[in-house]
């Protein structure tokens, strides 16, 4: 498509639940990254994936979160037993290199509710 | 990891005037980006400058690389460049992977 697209731009989920997240790049873009944005915060590091290679995962916060992502399309954000203190907006982005040599192009995001 | 220190953290500038906005770096970077975040929540590229000046409309930026700084510069400013102005610095080593600054939020007011 012409940008990036996230789904769904809403979720709200009962504490403990699982909740997935889906992030679709740009086509063609190789690396694709998630970001987390606390309410009137800057944006947290997550995950990067570049192409076939091994997804840098250090800015996860906790084994609960995890991530996939097939080839060079679409990518899950998976977070398991929700806690309340995971309500946030999670972005996507995407890119042509690795070496971010185009910049990001941002999604319009899925803002979790945990309740 | 490297620290992203931008300022100031809020603006309120009068339709029509012009504006610096700052980011300053703990350590190098070998990427670096500018993004606005709209009213909306939308971030949007603005600029990918890991060093020297970019223009594109009202809004240019600089950066010195060496001195660990880069400047956006909003010129004329319109009610639309209402938002937050976030900088991002790439990690070295760490290809793709941008430390984000806590953002300049700025109000235009008609």
């Amino acid at each position: 498509g012409a940008g990036v697209s996230q789904s769904p731009s809403n979720k709200v989920t009962e504490k403990g639940k699982d909740v997935e997240l889906r992030c679709d790049p740009i086509s063609g873009h190789t690396a694709l990254y998630w970001y987390r944005q606390r309410l009137g915060q800057g944006l947290e590091f997550l995950i990067y994936f570049q192409g076939n290679s091994a997804p840098d995962k250090s800015g996860l916060p906790s084994d609960r979160f995890s991530a996939e992502r097939t080839g060079e399309s679409v990518s899950t954000l998976t977070i398991q037993r929700t806690q309340q203190e995971d309500s946030a907006v999670y972005l996507c982005a995407s890119s042509f290199s690795s070496a971010g040599t185009s910049g990001y192009t941002f999604g319009s995001g899925t803002r979790l509710t945990v309740v | 990891g490297i620290q992203v220190e931008q300022s100031p953290p809020d603006l309120i500038l009068q339709e029509g005037a012009n504006s610096t906005l700052r980011c300053n770096f703990s350590d190098s970077v070998n990427n670096l980006q500018w993004f606005h975040q709209n009213p909306w929540g939308q971030l949007i590229n603005l600029f990918y400058i890991p060093s020297g000046t970019k223009q594109n409309g009202r809004l240019s930026a600089t950066t010195v690389a060496t001195e660990r700084y880069s400047l956006l510069y909003i010129s004329s400013s319109q009610t639309t460049d209402s938002g937050v102005y976030f900088c991002a610095g790439g990690v070295e080593n760490s290809w793709g992977k941008f430390q984000f600054g806590a953002g300049t939020q700025v109000v235009v007011t008609p």
